[in-house]
This record gives C-alpha cells, sequence and structure tokens, in this order.
C-alpha cells in the first residue's frame, strides 16, 4: 500500500525559508505515469496547490507561488522536497503532499496525512 | 485561471437523506478532469469520484457524480454518519494546473 509521509520544521520565522520532505513508501517514485504534488490548506480554508515534479525532475508550479517555490526529487531515496521561500504568516498552514495520475483522467489519488507549519517569529 | 464555485456553503441534512453538492465553473472544465474530495477534521482528503462521475476504489456506491462543461454534481443518495464532512472539487487545467472549490460542509441536522 502506498504511504506517503511529510517531514519538516513546524515552526518558521518571517522572511526564512520553509522546507519540507515527502517520503514514498510502499512504492517507488520513479514512475512514469505520476507526478508528485505539494498542496497546502491554511487555517480554517480550502485546499490551494503548490507545485508538482515528475521523478524526471520535471515542474510546474502555481504562478501564484512560482518567484518563491522549489520543488526537487530524490529518487535514490524516494523522496521529493519542497522550499518555499520568505515566508510570511500567509504562509502558515497545513502542508500535504500527494501523488497525482496525469493518465487522462488526472486526480490526486493518494495523499500524505498532512504536517502543520506556523510562520512566526 | 478558472475558477470553481461550490454551493451551498454548508447543507444541514439528516442521516439517510440525500445530499446534493453543486460545483460550478467559470469556463467549461473537461468531464475528465473533474474530481471530488472528501475532507473530515484533523485528516487529508479522500479522492472520492475521478472523471466527473467514477468512484475511487473503495468508494461506496451511494457517492456518484455527475456534470459536464460547468456544471457538476456530487450525490449521497443516503448520508450515513460517516459522511458528514467537507467535500471539495477540483480540476485539472491551464495555468494554475489544479484548482479547488472553496468546498460544502455537510452537518447534521
Amino acid at each position: 500500500q502506498l504511504r506517503l509521509l511529510e517531514s519538516g520544521p513546524g515552526l518558521v520565522k518571517p522572511s526564512e525559508t520553509l522546507s519540507l520532505r515527502c517520503t514514498v513508501s510502499g512504492g517507488s517514485i520513479s514512475s512514469s505515469t505520476y507526478y508528485w504534488g505539494w498542496i497546502r490548506q491554511p487555517p480554517g480554508q480550502g485546499l490551494e496547490w503548490i507545485g508538482s515534479i515528475h521523478y524526471s525532475g520535471s515542474t510546474y508550479y502555481s504562478p501564484s507561488l512560482k518567484s518563491r517555490v522549489t520543488i526537487s526529487v530524490d529518487t535514490s531515496k524516494n523522496q521529493f522536497s519542497l522550499k518555499v521561500s520568505s515566508v510570511t504568516a500567509a504562509d502558515t498552514g497545513v502542508y500535504y503532499c500527494a501523488r497525482l495520475i496525469m493518465t487522462g483522467y488526472n486526480r490526486l489519488d493518494v495523499w500524505g496525512k498532512g504536517t502543520t507549519v506556523t510562520v512566526s517569529s | 485561471e478558472i475558477v470553481l464555485t461550490q454551493s451551498p456553503g454548508t447543507l444541514s441534512l439528516s442521516p439517510g437523506e440525500r445530499a446534493t453538492l453543486s460545483c460550478r465553473a467559470s469556463q467549461s472544465v473537461s468531464s475528465s478532469y473533474l474530481a471530488w474530495y472528501q475532507q473530515k477534521p484533523g485528516q487529508a482528503p479522500r479522492l472520492l469520484i475521478y472523471g466527473a462521475s467514477n468512484r475511487a476504489t473503495g468508494i461506496p456506491d451511494r457517492f456518484s457524480g455527475s456534470g459536464s462543461g460547468t456544471d457538476f454534481t456530487l450525490t449521497i443518495s443516503r448520508l450515513e454518519p460517516e459522511d458528514f464532512a467537507v467535500y471539495f472539487c477540483q480540476q485539472y487545467g491551464d495555468s494554475p494546473a489544479w484548482t479547488f472549490g472553496q468546498g460544502t460542509k455537510v452537518e447534521i441536522k
């Protein structure tokens, strides 16, 4: 059974860089069928897609976050990572990693449990 | 950018009743790229429906999806206690590639 697990600091200071990792178990990240993505959810609000990556390294980002976001993949560790620079309180929320199926019926079919990030001094 | 608007914001119903949730897109969306998710408090979203009408693995048949173009519907035929949650629609399309509706909360009346 595929599982995704987010990890990283729960508290980040304003203007610093938020760094999270998603570890994939029960399956390989190196499958041409899938992309791997990050989605966040501010407290009490809806879902916002941040960006996605293919194991080949191909990435695409939400235009609203593109200037501050970097997503990378480490196939040897079956992990992918998120960096968000120059964070503010608006970046506070629950961050999820997910598997994206991109073969016609595009969808996010497996999600991690999420990790809470608070931006505060 | 395609905006998804869900209605109503909150739906108050009793177990056993039928729930009808709406998702309207600001412009036409491919049915292949329209999905629905369920989220319970403190949990990650769970995929319910993809391709507008296909149930994901393990999803009970009381959940069904329909629609095309700009209007999509999620129907729960008979609400079970575990169905009270927040539901999001989502579309994949031109940049930004993935967008979500703001959610509909189904609460116990």
